[in-house]
């Protein structure tokens, strides 16, 4: 079955670029969404956006100035971009397949941990 | 965007109790809700689509309903492994948002 895998650094300094790689494994990239996900330790789960393998993307207009989500489809891979990070930042962040009609978000990868700090 | 509350915030329960958590929206959503269990350490795990169907796989003890702006998730017999976070999701338009969750603890 489809397997997801974030990858990354765990540690950006603020007003830096958070950069984060999702690989997808077991499948095929094209002809689904794919989106990131993030959860600041001990609280809820905010959506960031997603992105189809044509490149289309939608964003959460509380992050829309610094995110971008891109895709290699050659490689399974689509990728985040967070830029001119802050503490409040700091979360963990998971990446997941998008089914299009129903909207859910099935599977998940297992989630990084990036911390903001200098 | 829309809203999404959860309640309650937590919970105490014990096995084989049947318990209820709410999911309102701020406004309507039709059907387009999910709910989801997350365990310590883990990603959140899918549990039911379009406000009432199960994901395969998952057990018949669980079940959900609603429409519109209110919604339910409903264990009917506690199993010691669904205690966890529950949370509801609205997929009728992005931003797609959750609930601030629901913590399921041992009473």
């Amino acid at each position: 079955q489809v397997q997801l895998q974030e990858s990354g650094p765990g540690l950006v300094k603020p007003s830096e670029t958070l950069s984060l790689t999702c690989t997808v494994s077991g499948g095929s990239i094209n002809n689904y969404y794919w989106s990131w996900i993030r959860q600041p330790p001990g609280k809820g789960l905010e959506w960031i956006g997603y992105i189809y393998n044509s490149g289309r993307t939608n964003y959460n207009p509380s992050l829309k100035s610094r995110v971008t989500i891109s895709v290699d489809t050659s490689k399974n891979q689509f990728s985040l971009k967070l830029s001119s990070v802050s503490a409040a930042d700091t979360a963990v962040y998971y990446c997941a397949r998008v089914e299009a009609v129903a909207g859910t978000l099935d599977p998940w990868g297992q989630g990084t941990l990036v911390t903001v700090s200098s | 965007d829309i809203q999404m509350t959860q309640s309650p915030s937590s919970l105490s329960a014990s096995v084989g109790d049947r318990v209820t958590i709410t999911c309102r929206a701020s406004q309507s959503i039709s059907g387009y809700l999910n709910w989801y269990q997350q365990k310590p350490g883990k990603a959140p795990k899918f549990l039911i689509y379009a406000a009432s169907s199960l994901q395969s796989g998952v057990p018949s003890r669980f079940s959900g309903s609603g429409s519109g702006t209110d919604f339910t998730l409903t264990i009917s017999s506690l199993q010691p492994e669904d205690f966890a976070t529950y949370y509801c999701q609205q997929s009728y338009t992005t931003p797609y948002s959750f609930g601030q969750g629901t913590k399921l603890e041992i009473k």
